[in-house]
């Protein structure tokens, strides 16, 4: 079955960086485009970034566009989020989904906070 | 961006009865293509988000037939025939017509 496991959240200071990794599983990673969407806590979902099947395109929010960079390593299987100059409004759940027009699998998400 | 806005913000339910949700989105989202890219999700307390309808009325897979999406252009429907316990939770509409893809803002659902 479908697996999406995210790794890579933490706690870190505003203005550091952060990687956060989703390993694929169950199914063939390089047919499917790949989203992040973040859920702040106690809030709705907002997207921030997809990846289409081969890597060649990607879109990212207004709100993190050039601090966010996502990408993908068909290799291994595992999809990337890298995340510089991070401010506190960046803290929240980050998920992956599976999919390029609807998100049909999540993983159960990576917690980023960001604190002095 | 393309904005989706959901009604009622919250609503409580009674096992067994009739639920329903509404999203209006601020555009079409009829596609050149003739598909309508709009989709309800289920966010169960504690829990990932769960795709339950794509592209208006087809419910994915292990979906029960108790949910029912319906709509056209803006204006768009979940339905929950009769609902159960397991129902509780926050449930949103997304469009991806366009980039970026948007959310509403989420209806919770309690019994």
């Amino acid at each position: 079955q479908v697996q999406l496991v995210e790794s890579g959240g933490g706690v870190v200071l505003p203005g550091r960086s952060l990687r956060l990794s989703c390993a694929a599983s169950g199914f063939t990673f390089n047919n499917y485009g790949m989203h992040w969407v973040r859920q702040a806590p106690g809030k709705g979902l907002e997207w921030v970034a997809v990846i289409s099947k081969d890597g060649d395109k990607k879109y990212h929010a207004d709100s993190v566009k050039g601090r966010f960079t996502i990408s993908r390593d068909t290799s291994k299987n595992t999809l990337y989020l890298q995340m510089n100059s991070l401010q506190s409004e960046d803290t929240a759940v980050y998920y992956c989904a599976k999919g390029l027009r609807h998100l049909e699998s999540w993983g159960q998400g990576t917690l980023v906070t960001v604190s002095s | 961006e393309i904005v989706m806005t959901q009604t009622p913000l919250s609503l409580s339910v009674t096992p067994g009865q009739p639920a329903s949700i509404s999203c209006t989105s601020s555009q079409s989202l009829l596609h050149s293509d003739g598909d309508t890219y709009f989709y309800w999700y289920l966010q169960r307390p504690g829990q990932s988000p769960q795709l339950l309808i794509y592209e208006v009325s087809n419910r994915f897979s292990g979906v029960p037939d108790r949910f029912s999406g319906s709509g056209t252009g803006t204006n768009f429907t979940l339905k929950i025939s009769r609902v159960e316990a397991d129902d509780v939770g926050v449930y949103y509409c997304m469009q991806s017509l366009q980039l970026p893809p948007t959310f509403g803002q989420g209806t919770k659902v309690e019994i």
